[in-house]
């Protein structure tokens, strides 16, 4: 079946230090993928997006990595912050026979930034 | 703006008991959903809508319903409230049904059966 799952489901660094979350996806055709920061008793929030023509996309301090070839996607935060914890979700986006679309999350993981 | 809103934030609910999830957008957009999320589960799609009058399944569906009367409104009915359903239900919308322009989530309604 389809699954997006990720490969740590916590991560710890220290202020300043750069971050590196990964996703892993299983369908092959799938051609879009999304990245989302959740913040404790609020909603995902998107951060950066990246289509399956490109291998790297980069926005305000994160970076998002596709490898088409393994499966697997990356997000990297330079430069973390307190602010930055939260929990990451990846999504991809899934094409149904029917033509319509749909969004499936990973299971997340916990960002915390140590002072 | 308001965004997405959802409402009520927090709701307990007896077992057998029937409610609806309300949420509303003023964005214009046709794309709706509901997800439930789960610790360690991550976001699980219940049901979808690609504009009014049209409204799909996601992968967990059972147990809920919906309706997509007008562009902006998109509840979620529990017909029969069960503990598999205390969860945090987030409601997302977005422009374009293909999802490529990313979604707008609300902040959430916790449920909890006992």
């Amino acid at each position: 079946g389809e699954s997006v799952g990720l490969h740590l489901p916590t991560l710890s660094v220290q202020e300043g230090d750069n971050s590196i979350i990964n996703c892993a996806y299983s369908n092959s055709a799938s051609d879009y993928f999304i990245w989302y920061k959740q913040e404790s008793g609020k909603g995902p929030q998107f951060i950066i997006d990246i289509r399956s023509n490109m291998d790297k996309r980069q926005g305000q301090r994160v970076t998002v990595l596709l490898n088409k070839t393994v499966k697997h996607l990356s997000l990297q935060i330079a430069a973390t912050q307190p602010g930055d914890s939260a929990v990451y979700f990846c999504a991809e986006n899934i094409s149904n026979q029917g033509g319509s679309e749909k969004l499936v999350f990973g299971k997340g993981t916990k960002l915390t930034v140590n002072p | 703006n308001a965004g997405v809103t959802q409402t009520p934030k927090f709701q307990v609910l007896k077992t057998g008991q029937s409610m609806t999830l309300q949420c509303a957008q003023d964005m214009n957009h046709e794309y709706m959903s509901w997800y439930r999320q789960d610790p360690g589960m991550g976001l699980r799609l219940i049901h979808y809508s690609v504009g009014a009058g049209i409204t799909d399944q996601g992968e967990v569906p059972n147990g809920y319903n919906v309706s997509r009367s007008t562009t902006e409104d998109f509840p979620l009915r529990l017909l029969s409230a069960a503990p598999s359903q205390t969860s945090v239900y987030f409601c997302a919308s977005s422009y374009s049904w293909t999802g490529k322009n990313g979604y707008t989530f609300g902040s959430g309604t916790r449920l909890t059966v006992v």
